[in-house]
C-alpha cells in the first residue's frame, strides 16, 4: 500500500526559511493529489494552513506556501517565528474519494 | 460561524459499544462532506473517513473500513462514529472535520476532539 512521507523532524532558526516536504513512497506528488497541509500544537485540533497546493485558508499569514517541488507537495514557512514550533501534517488525495495523511513533520524553532 | 461540537471525553472497556457524535452549526450540515480524523497517544492524523449527510454516502480508509461504521442524522445536523466492540487498540482522540467546498478534498473546520479510552 502506498504510503504519504514526511520528514520526521526539522528545525529552523528564528527567522529562518524552511520546507517541509510530503512525498509517496511509490510515485509522484502532483496537483491532482489536492495536496493540504495542517499544523497541530500539542493538546490542540488541528489547523488548517493549506489547500489545493498552494492556497491559503483564511486568516493563515502569508509566510506559510505551499508548492510542488520535484515529485513532492512542499510547505515552505518564511520568516520563522517561535510559536510556529507545531507538527505539521500534508494530506494528500489518492482517488475514490480517499484521502491520506502524512506521518507529520515536528517542526522545532531554535 | 461553521461550528463542530463533538460529544465528550469516553471511558469503556474491552468489547462494549460505543458512538460518538459531530454536530455541525452555522452552514449547510447535508451538502458538506464530513470526516474522522483519528490521533492515537503520542502518534499522528490518520483519514478514517467520510460522509455525505445529505444522502449518507460514506466512504472508509482501507485501513478503517470494517472496524468503525460512520453515520449522520440530517435532521439533527449531526454524524456519529461507532464501534461494536472496542479494543484497547481504539484508545485515541478522535475528530470530526468538515470537507472544503470544491473537489480539493481538504479539511477546513475542526471540532476539538472526543477523547475515548478504552481499559479493563
Amino acid at each position: 500500500q502506498t504510503v504519504v512521507t514526511q520528514e520526521p523532524s526539522f528545525s529552523v532558526s528564528p527567522g529562518g526559511t524552511v520546507t517541509l516536504t510530503c512525498g509517496l513512497s511509490s510515485g509522484s506528488v502532483s496537483t491532482s493529489h489536492y495536496p493540504s497541509w495542517y499544523q497541530q500544537t500539542p493538546g490542540q485540533a488541528p489547523r488548517t494552513l493549506i489547500y489545493n497546493t498552494n492556497t491559503r485558508s483564511s486568516g493563515v499569514p502569508d509566510r506559510f506556501s505551499g508548492s510542488i517541488l520535484g515529485n513532492k507537495a512542499a510547505l515552505t514557512i518564511t520568516g520563522a517565528q517561535a510559536d510556529d514550533e507545531s507538527d505539521y501534517y500534508c494530506v494528500l488525495y489518492m482517488g475514490s474519494d480517499i484521502s491520506m495523511f502524512g506521518g507529520g513533520t515536528k517542526l522545532t524553532v531554535l | 460561524e461553521v461550528q463542530l461540537v463533538q460529544s465528550g471525553v469516553e471511558v469503556k472497556k474491552p468489547g462494549e459499544s460505543l458512538k460518538i457524535s459531530c454536530k455541525g452549526s452555522g452552514y449547510s450540515f447535508t451538502n458538506d462532506w464530513i470526516g474522522w480524523v483519528r490521533q492515537m497517544p503520542g502518534k499522528g492524523l490518520e483519514w478514517m473517513g467520510i460522509i455525505y449527510p445529505g444522502d449518507s454516502d460514506t466512504r472508509y480508509s482501507p485501513s478503517f473500513q470494517g472496524q468503525v461504521t460512520i453515520s449522520a442524522d440530517k435532521s439533527i445536523n449531526t454524524a456519529y462514529m461507532q464501534w461494536s466492540s472496542l479494543k484497547a487498540s481504539d484508545t485515541a482522540m478522535y475528530y470530526c472535520a468538515r470537507v472544503g467546498r470544491g473537489s480539493y478534498w481538504y479539511f477546513d473546520f475542526w471540532g476539538r476532539g472526543t477523547l475515548v479510552t478504552v481499559s479493563s
